[in-house]
């Protein structure tokens, strides 16, 4: 029972590279959310999707895309990174009850 | 406002019970409270959640004032492990759970 996968664990990218984190469930849950966590603080929602192709912003989007096409995976995609972009991300299923978190992205852009 | 409102930090001693206050005096009548936890390093974990009635489960209890404007998460037996960043949201079934700053919990041996 793997839950929610998340990948990489860890990435360094430089100023304006791009990327994609991954992020799969197999709870066969409708919703799925990107989270950020800057050091010290709470976590705030970048994207969230209730179903395949529906996606929707968060708190904090800008800078930020994603894609839901299908039920499983969650992608989010940093076009331009920024030092900013620093984070740690956190993706989350839900059934719409209890959420279910993977254990993270650690992101440094240098 | 959809946050609540927690103290940033609380201290607790080992095998001693822990009250996690938390007020959310804005809340709606359909408004679930969830309560998360966020141990170092690692993404939340549920604990519980509940409307209007007081709640247990096998990780802590739930007690939600009569006028739904603040709870109270129990952890009966405070342990080591239970050091954590713990936090109080409201769910408003919109779909998505919006974080607050929580209450960083230590536990002294």
């Amino acid at each position: 029972n793997a839950g929610v996968t998340q990948t990489p664990k860890f990435r360094i990218l430089k100023i304006g590279q791009s990327m994609t984190l991954q992020c799969t469930q197999d709870m066969n849950h409708n919703y799925m959310y990107w989270y950020r966590q800057d050091p010290g603080m709470g976590l705030k929602l970048i994207y969230y999707s209730v179903g395949a192709g529906i996606t929707d912003k968060g708190e904090v989007p800008n800078g930020y895309n994603v894609s839901r096409s299908t039920t499983e995976d969650f992608p989010l995609r940093l076009e331009l990174a920024a030092p900013s972009q620093t984070s740690v991300y956190f993706c989350a299923s839900s059934s719409q009850v209890i959420y279910t978190f993977g254990s993270g992205t650690r992101l440094t852009v240098v | 406002d959809a946050k609540t409102t927690q103290p940033n930090s609380m201290e607790s001693n080992e095998e001693e019970p822990v009250h996690l206050p938390c007020n959310h005096s804005t809340i709606s009548g359909t408004d679930y409270i969830h309560w998360y936890r966020q141990l170092p390093s690692q993404g939340p974990e549920y604990v519980i959640h509940g409307l209007t009635s007081n709640v247990n489960n096998r990780m802590a209890s739930l007690a939600i004032a009569e006028d739904r404007k603040s709870s109270t998460l129990i952890l009966h037996r405070a342990t080591l492990r239970d050091a954590a960043v713990y936090y109080c949201i409201r769910d408003n079934q919109g779909g998505k759970l919006i974080f607050g700053q929580g209450t960083e919990l230590s536990v002294k041996p």
